[in-house]
């Protein structure tokens, strides 16, 4: 069965500084792999998502994340976070039949002026 | 154009009663879930529909009856609401069945009095 750790509940940063979101999963073939935010009462947004190739991807808002297979890592980056990315950060794992997401518990992002 | 609407966004009832959540979505995909996020944040998906066949129920109570009527629509009847059920419930579709992005609704916040 699939399974999502994000380890951090709360994380701060000062605006400008780097962040890195992470994120384990437990899958046993190759998993589809999602970074979700969602801003307070808001609906969740999709940042970037990994199917296969560069382990690498880019995301929308200046997001980046690294798929590290033998870490069973899915770590999500921004090289300077800015005060409109204070939000919860989501990681998701897919690939069951029938598509079904299952989410991490979440990481709350807030940024420090 | 909104891809992916849900109504109402707020919804308000006292045990006991039967409420309906809609969900529309303008992206011509052809699967569509609901998800149920509680007070902890934490989000689980309870149904999804491909073409308008149930594929994934994920052992949620008999209460909760998601009726498509097109790949466009997936609404959630829920009967004799009771305390648990406060959560908000997001829909949303992806292009196919198999690890494919899911787009999400706004949410509809219920709370059950």
């Amino acid at each position: 069965a699939q399974s999502v750790t994000q380890p951090d509940i709360h994380i701060t940063v000062s605006e400008g500084a780097s962040l890195e979101l992470r994120c384990n999963y437990s899958y046993g073939a190759t998993p589809y792999l999602f970074w979700y935010v969602q801003s307070p009462g808001q609906g969740l947004q999709l940042l970037l998502k990994y199917f296969s190739g560069d382990t690498l991807v880019q995301g929308i808002k200046g997001f980046e994340a690294e798929f590290k297979r033998s870490q069973s890592s899915f770590n999500l980056r921004k090289p300077s976070v800015h005060w409109s990315d204070a939000a919860e950060y989501f990681c998701a794992v897919g690939g069951e039949y029938g598509n079904k997401l299952v989410f991490g518990a979440g990481t709350i992002l807030r940024v420090k002026s | 154009d909104t891809a992916v609407s849900q109504t109402p966004k707020y919804l308000v009832t006292q045990m006991g009663n039967d409420k309906s959540i809609k969900c529309e979505q303008n992206l011509g995909h052809d699967t569509m879930y609901w998800y149920k996020q509680d007070s902890k944040k934490f989000l689980k998906i309870m149904f999804s529909y491909n073409n308008k066949e149930l594929i994934i129920n994920e052992t949620v109570p008999n209460r909760f009856s998601p009726k498509s009527p097109d790949k466009a629509h997936l609404n959630l009847h829920i009967n004799s609401l009771e305390l648990g059920d406060s959560a908000v419930y997001f829909c949303a579709s992806s292009p196919q069945v198999g690890g494919r992005e899911q787009y999400f609704g706004p949410g509809t916040r219920l709370t059950v009095t």
